[in-house]
């Protein structure tokens, strides 16, 4: 059982559309990061979310941490080739006092030219 | 600055071989992370060091794998008697304080003949 889950697995849009990806879980997170990683390429961090109800903006990402920090959100608006790439989140469980670093299985999103 | 580097990049072996890899972290950087990924999928936790301890081995998958980190700082990931399901890219992260964002090195791609 995955202690994050992330939706959709996969997904492949028109450059220039809009787009949200989710990751979920039934715990609390005290926070939450998100990583791009690229092909052949270890993942980059992007972001790393605290407060609940948090949201951040990097260029045309936006990024919310939801209320109870079970879950979080990644909006691209008008997506480019450039984006193409698995996005994981990641983080430690609020609860897990041992330092086990949990990963989403990832969204593995393709902007087609 | 400089960032995680991991060497080989890419390493062939014959299963039943042993194999070492190497991680370099960031300077300065206390917490240490293991990741196994295979092709198209997201990351598989292996093992996690605070300085030169490691508090966390639970996602080593078999007694073939061992890893050590010296002086707080170079890793390496040890398998022994390489079977053909090790083949995979093998990451190593760190970060400054352990549960803290992580930054990634390129990874080695390990494939077992």
């Amino acid at each position: 059982t995955q202690l994050l889950e992330q939706s959709p697995q996969f997904l492949s849009i028109q450059e220039g559309e809009n787009l949200t990806v989710y990751c979920n879980s039934s715990s609390v997170f005290s926070s939450l990061q998100w990583y791009r990683q690229e092909p052949g390429e270890g993942p980059v961090l992007l972001v790393t979310v605290v407060t609940g109800g948090e949201v951040k903006k990097l260029k045309r990402l936006t990024f919310q941490f939801g209320d109870a920090r079970k879950d979080s959100s990644l909006h691209i608006t008008a997506a480019q080739p450039g984006d193409t790439g698995l996005y994981l989140c990641a983080g430690v469980p609020r609860d897990n006092y041992g330092q086990n670093f949990v990963f989403g299985p990832g969204t593995r999103l393709s902007v087609l030219p | 600055g400089a960032g995680v580097s991991q060497s080989p990049s890419n390493k062939v072996t014959e299963k039943g071989k042993d194999v070492e890899l190497r991680c370099d972290p960031i300077s300065g950087h206390t917490a240490l992370y293991w990741y196994r990924q295979s092709l198209g999928q997201g990351l598989e936790f292996l093992i996690y060091f605070q300085g030169n301890s490691a508090p966390d081995k639970s996602g080593l998958p078999s007694d073939r794998f061992s890893a050590e980190r010296t002086g707080g700082s170079v890793s390496t990931l040890t398998i022994q008697r390489t079977q053909q399901e090790d083949s995979a890219v093998y990451l190593c992260a760190s970060s400054l304080v352990p549960n803290y964002e992580q930054y990634f090195g390129p990874g080695t791609r390990l494939t077992v003949t």
